[in-house]
């Protein structure tokens, strides 16, 4: 059984803060680590595929690292804004030998509220 | 429409019924999968579809069956389900290929008196 955890569960932060959340993985089999945004009532949006060691990836003011060795990856969003506020998923996938398919393990996710 | 819908997006039904939920990608994906979340827990993965073919049931119990006419379509059809069965279920669709990413409807929330 693949074990994805993400931390911290919960986070309130204040509008114009800075802050980031933390996904490990297992550090065998990496294939790809996927990071998803989800507001309440709506689709999980994706926000980045990171697949090599070293990685980091920017979308505005969210951006992400990858460090596949010690199997973890962090989130950072800079200035955080209301807008902000929701889930954030990492997914992890492992090299698969045969089958189809983009299996995806997901991890219970960081719930951010960013308040004014 | 554009993107990946879900219909309906709220169910009631009693353990007795039966019910299909519904699910099309508008995006030219190859693959389709089913997912259910529980409250606390992480998206678990029930069964995946690769050019409507199942690829993986992850050991969901019978009383759940997937359904998967042509690669824009994808049903689960529900008969005999437990109050413990009430979740978030969501439709996800890729290309299956490499590290793609999956792209999610807004889920249907089932509850099961």
């Amino acid at each position: 059984i693949l074990n994805v955890e993400q931390s911290p569960q919960s986070l309130h932060v204040q509008e114009g803060d800075s802050t980031n959340f933390t996904c490990s993985f297992p550090s065998s089999n990496f294939y790809a680590l996927h990071w998803y945004r989800w507001e309440t009532a709506k689709s999980p949006e994706a926000l980045f595929v990171m697949t090599l060691n070293g990685d980091e990836k920017k979308k505005g003011r969210i951006s992400a690292t990858l460090n596949t060795k010690e199997g973890y990856s962090y989130l950072y969003i800079k200035g955080s804004q209301p807008e902000d506020s929701a889930t954030y998923l990492c997914a992890f996938r492992g090299e698969i030998l045969t089958g189809g398919g983009n299996k995806l393990t997901f991890g219970t996710g960081t719930q951010l509220k960013v308040e004014l | 429409e554009t993107g990946v819908t879900q219909t309906p997006r709220h169910l009631v039904m009693g353990m007795t019924n039966k019910k299909s939920l519904k699910c099309e990608q508008h995006l030219g994906h190859n693959a389709m999968y089913w997912y259910k979340q529980s409250a606390k827990k992480p998206l678990e993965l029930m069964f995946v579809y690769s050019l409507e073919e199942r690829v993986e049931n992850n050991s969901v119990p019978s009383r759940f069956s997937p359904e998967c006419p042509n690669s824009s379509h994808l049903f689960l059809h529900l008969h005999t389900l437990q109050p413990e069965d009430s979740a978030l279920y969501l439709c996800a669709s890729s290309q299956d290929e490499g590290r793609e990413t999956q792209y999610f409807g807004p889920g249907t929330r089932l509850l099961v008196l």
